[in-house]
């Protein structure tokens, strides 16, 4: 069965740090990847995709995700990170053999001191 | 387009008695996914449709648990009897296609307080 694992269950940074945030996945098949963001009292909205491709993707607000098939990996990054940046963020796998069935991860709650 | 829609946006009740959530998806999308949130075992799918159609129930968590689609806008989660261990953020979602390259869309969220 599919699972995903988010290691880093609450990130504390300064503004300007640096951001990563693992991301790890467990299937032998064809996946596609996802990082959704859930700002306080807000729904989740999708921050970036992969499904093919170069597997440096470019999401909104400057944030980045590198897939790397060898490690069943899907880092999430910012170079600078924001106040505004506060917020959960869950990474998410898609076995293309189960359409539509989206797995996700148990989140990351991330919290930038101004 | 106003995204997707549910309803009510809180629901606090007792245990034993029913609840109904509400969900409207975005129009033209084919697919509807209900999920629950909790602290302990995060964001979880429990049922989807394609065309009004259950597709797979298999995270319903139980027979309390039922979901239906009666059309293309409207699909309720219902709980009967609601206990404790229910409450939770419920949310629904839509895609287009709902195929592996399609992206679904998150509605607002229903909390739910059993007490």
């Amino acid at each position: 069965a599919q699972s995903v694992s988010q290691h880093n269950h609450h990130v504390i940074l300064s503004e300007a740090a640096s951001l990563e945030l693992g991301c790890n996945y467990s299937y032998g098949g064809t996946v596609n990847l996802f990082w959704y963001v859930q700002y306080p009292g807000q729904h989740l909205q999708l921050l970036l995709k992969y499904f093919s491709g170069d597997p440096l993707v470019k999401g909104i607000k400057g944030f980045e995700a590198e897939f790397i098939k060898s490690k069943f990996s899907f880092n999430l990054r910012k170079p600078s990170v924001q106040w505004s940046d506060t917020a959960e963020y869950f990474c998410a796998v898609n076995a293309q053999s189960s359409a539509s069935k989206i797995i996700f991860g148990s989140g990351t709650r991330l919290s930038i001191r101004p | 387009d106003a995204g997707v829609i549910q309803s009510p946006r809180h629901e606090v009740t007792e245990m034993g008695q029913e609840v109904t959530l509400r969900c409207k998806p975005i129009s033209g999308h084919d697919y509807l996914f209900w999920y629950r949130q909790t602290m302990m075992r995060g964001l979880e799918l429990l049922i989807y449709f394609n065309n009004n159609v259950p597709i797979d129930d298999s995270g319903m968590p139980e027979d309390r648990f039922s979901a239906k689609m009666p059309n293309a806008s409207f699909s309720t989660l219902k709980i009967q009897p609601s206990e404790p261990r229910d409450s939770a953020v419920y949310f629904c979602a839509s895609s287009r296609r709902g195929g592996t390259s399609d992206t679904q869309y998150f509605g607002p969220g229903t909390r739910l307080t059993v007490l």
